[in-house]
């Protein structure tokens, strides 16, 4: 049974970098993408990006140039890293992974989220 | 950015009701569309991929239709434990969006 187990700093000060890690037990890390997604506090979800096991990265145009998903194959882990975070960034962090070998677009495993909170 | 429009945002209906929730997307894309469960602190959970694919272990009551820009999710006959937020998401175009949201209460 594919498990998805998050961590990282839960609360952070505006213009701090967030930074989140997920790790996959078992089932296979490589052939797949994986992605993070985010929930703010009584709101829909956002996809922020994803990764596959090559190291090939896809972002959401709208956090682009604050974003860097990266992975570590030996470890079966992928880590998100949020540069300058302000209190929008304040949200439930999921990470996922997509439910086809190759890519379909659809997340069949989850982790079980991390509350990031930005606050001075 | 492909925009997901549900309806509606709120739904109540009793058990053994059966449930229908819209979604509409700005842009045509075939089929690539999943819907998703939510209940409160949980991450979401796969219920239908590629607009009317049963995800395994799903109960059959739930089942997707649609194509190109309107999409549906149907419970047959709503049971207690189906009171949560649904969302549907498409798979088409990157960025992948969400709907924002349908939440069903039980009576």
């Amino acid at each position: 049974q594919v498990q998805l187990q998050q961590w990282g700093a839960g609360l952070l000060k505006p213009s701090e970098t967030l930074s989140l890690t997920c790790a996959v037990y078992g089932g296979s890390f490589s052939g797949y993408y994986w992605s993070w997604i985010r929930q703010p506090p009584g709101k829909g979800l956002e996809w922020i990006g994803e990764i596959n096991d090559s190291g090939s990265t896809t972002y959401n145009p709208s956090l682009k140039s604050r974003v860097t998903i990266s992975g570590d194959t030996s470890k079966h882990q992928f880590s998100l890293r949020l540069n300058s975070v302000t209190a929008a960034d304040t949200a439930v962090y999921y990470c996922a992974r997509d439910s086809s070998s190759p890519q379909a677009g659809y997340f069949d495993y989850w982790g079980q989220g991390t509350l990031v909170a930005v606050s001075s | 950015d492909i925009q997901m429009t549900q309806s509606p945002s709120s739904v109540s209906a009793s058990v053994g009701d059966r449930v229908t929730i819209t979604c509409r997307a700005s842009q045509s894309f075939a089929s690539w569309l999943a819907w998703y469960q939510q209940k409160p602190g949980k991450a979401p959970k796969l219920l239908i991929y590629a607009a009317s694919s049963l995800q395994s272990g799903v109960p059959s009551r739930f089942s997707g239709s649609g194509s190109g820009t309107d999409f549906s999710l149907t419970i047959s006959s709503l049971q207690p434990e189906d009171s949560a937020t649904y969302f549907c998401q498409q798979a088409h175009t990157f960025p992948y969006t969400f709907g924002q949201g349908t939440k069903l209460e039980i009576k």
